[in-house]
């Protein structure tokens, strides 16, 4: 079947860096996708991995391993604004993608 | 200049009756879903259209109907509303171009109370 599992919270100090893993299971693979869901809000696109390896952009990058079905968002110097939770997604086919339940991540100061 | 949006925002009504959202694109994109957002925070899809065409249909009570009259909107009208079907409910669009890359942008989410 097909399935994604991220932690359900975690918590980091501002300033700090924090990675949210991401593992997958899908009956195919066309890319993955990040995005950020502020609450009471809706997700906005934030990454998105295709090839093995690290994407960075800006104090987020994302990192990729096909053969593993694994990816993390690492997000570096946190801001209190990064409370929000994190959503993994992986294309499997042409349109359709499927979502994990998202991290809810908690910045302290 | 609101590029994916939604009406009504907060939809709060009795069991049984039947209710509309609407959703409009204008980024020129040829691809809208719908999604359901329940209280464990899963996105699961519900409907996709292409140009008018219905691409993706999940596993949904045959009570929701989505509807696309042209490719910049795309309804979804719910029968006899239960109380299970208390969600958010978010529309997105994509470009259609059937690229691995293509990001879908969402509307601001219907919140819909079935009481």
């Amino acid at each position: 079947g097909q399935n994604i599992d991220q932690p359900t919270e975690m918590t980091a100090t501002e300033g700090a860096i924090v990675q949210i893993n991401c593992t997958y299971q899908t009956s195919g693979f066309n890319g993955l996708f990040w995005y950020q869901q502020h609450a009471g809000e809706a997700p906005t696109f934030l990454s998105y991995n295709v090839l093995d390896g690290l994407e960075e952009k800006g104090r987020f990058s994302s990192f990729l391993s096909r053969s593993k079905g694994y990816s993390y968002l690492l997000l570096k110097e946190l801001q209190m604004k990064d409370s929000a939770s994190y959503l993994c997604a992986v294309r499997d086919g042409d349109y359709q993608l499927i979502w994990g339940a998202g991290t809810k991540l908690i910045i302290k100061p | 200049d609101t590029a994916v949006s939604q009406t009504p925002k907060y939809l709060v009504t009795q069991m049984g009756n039947d209710k509309s959202i609407k959703c409009e694109q204008n980024l020129g994109h040829d691809t809208m879903y719908w999604y359901k957002q329940d209280s464990k925070k899963f996105l699961k899809i519900m409907f996709s259209y292409n140009n008018k065409e219905l691409i993706i249909n999940e596993t949904v009570p045959n009570r929701f109907s989505p509807k696309s009259p042209d490719k910049a909107h795309l309804n979804l009208h719910i029968n006899s509303l239960e109380l299970g079907d208390s969600a958010v409910y978010f529309c997105a669009s994509s470009q259609g171009s059937n690229s691995g890359s293509e990001t879908q942008y969402f509307g601001p989410g219907t919140r819909l109370l079935v009481l």
